[in-house]
């Protein structure tokens, strides 16, 4: 069975930066991509971006170009997502979520993390 | 402002059918870009509920269902039940944005 265990909760100054972390277990890490997805509190999934491990490639949301860096740890099955230039708009529940091989044609997540609150305030 | 639109609430009361539409355009669902639909538990990870348009994955009870036209896709949930009471959220992907999108999420009530 599949798991995605994220880093914990944290908080963060404003105009810093934050890396969180998602180390997948029961799984063969490397062979799917993993996105990150974000929540601001009261609202929807936002996606930002995601990484093919056995690759080291990563796309970003163009929202976030140029501020969010993804990366992957193939020997330890751990991706990790770092933002910077954090603002109070950042604060938000980041969540990994692992690509779903039956899905055909557009990226679907079957395997979610537990998600990790960042709070950026001052 | 989400690039797909979803109705912020629908409600229902135990038993009955409710359906949720998710509007894209012609950049994405009407390209031929999948749907996928989400269930969000409060407080929880969101969980994989319809993936490719129509397919349940395996453990998903079959009072869900996903349909697709043109440039639109829709979740319906039949013999509604009180723990259906949840966010939902459809996804697909934008050639315009060359990006995965959500909808701005439904949240179903069971009266």
């Amino acid at each position: 069975q599949v798991q995605l265990v994220q880093s914990g909760a944290e908080v963060k100054k404003p105009a810093s930066s934050m890396k969180v972390s998602c180390k997948a277990t029961g799984g063969t890490f490397s062979s799917y991509s993993v996105s990150w997805v974000r929540q601001a509190p009261g609202q929807g999934l936002e996606w930002m971006g995601n990484i093919i491990p056995f690759l080291g490639v990563a796309n970003y949301a163009q929202r976030f170009q140029g501020r969010v860096t993804i990366t992957a740890d193939k020997s330890t099955s751990t991706a990790y997502m770092e933002l910077s230039s954090l603002t109070s708009e950042d604060t938000a529940v980041y969540y990994c979520a692992r690509h779903g091989p039956q899905c055909t044609s557009t990226t679907c997540h079957d395997y979610w993390g537990q998600g990790t609150l960042v709070t950026v305030s001052s | 402002q989400s690039v797909l639109t979803q109705p912020p609430s629908v409600s229902g009361a135990p038993g009955q059918r409710v359906t949720i539409s998710c509007t894209g355009s012609n950049s994405n669902i009407g390209a031929g870009y999948d749907v996928h639909w989400y269930q969000q538990l409060p407080g929880t990870a969101p969980k994989l509920l319809i993936y490719d348009n129509i397919n349940r994955p395996s453990g998903v009870p079959d009072r869900f269902s996903g349909s697709k036209s043109d440039t639109s896709a829709s979740l319906a949930i039949t013999g509604l039940q009180a723990e259906d009471e949840a966010d939902y959220y459809c996804q697909s992907y934008d050639s315009s944005l060359s990006d995965v999108i959500f909808g701005g999420g439904t949240k179903v009530t069971v009266l």
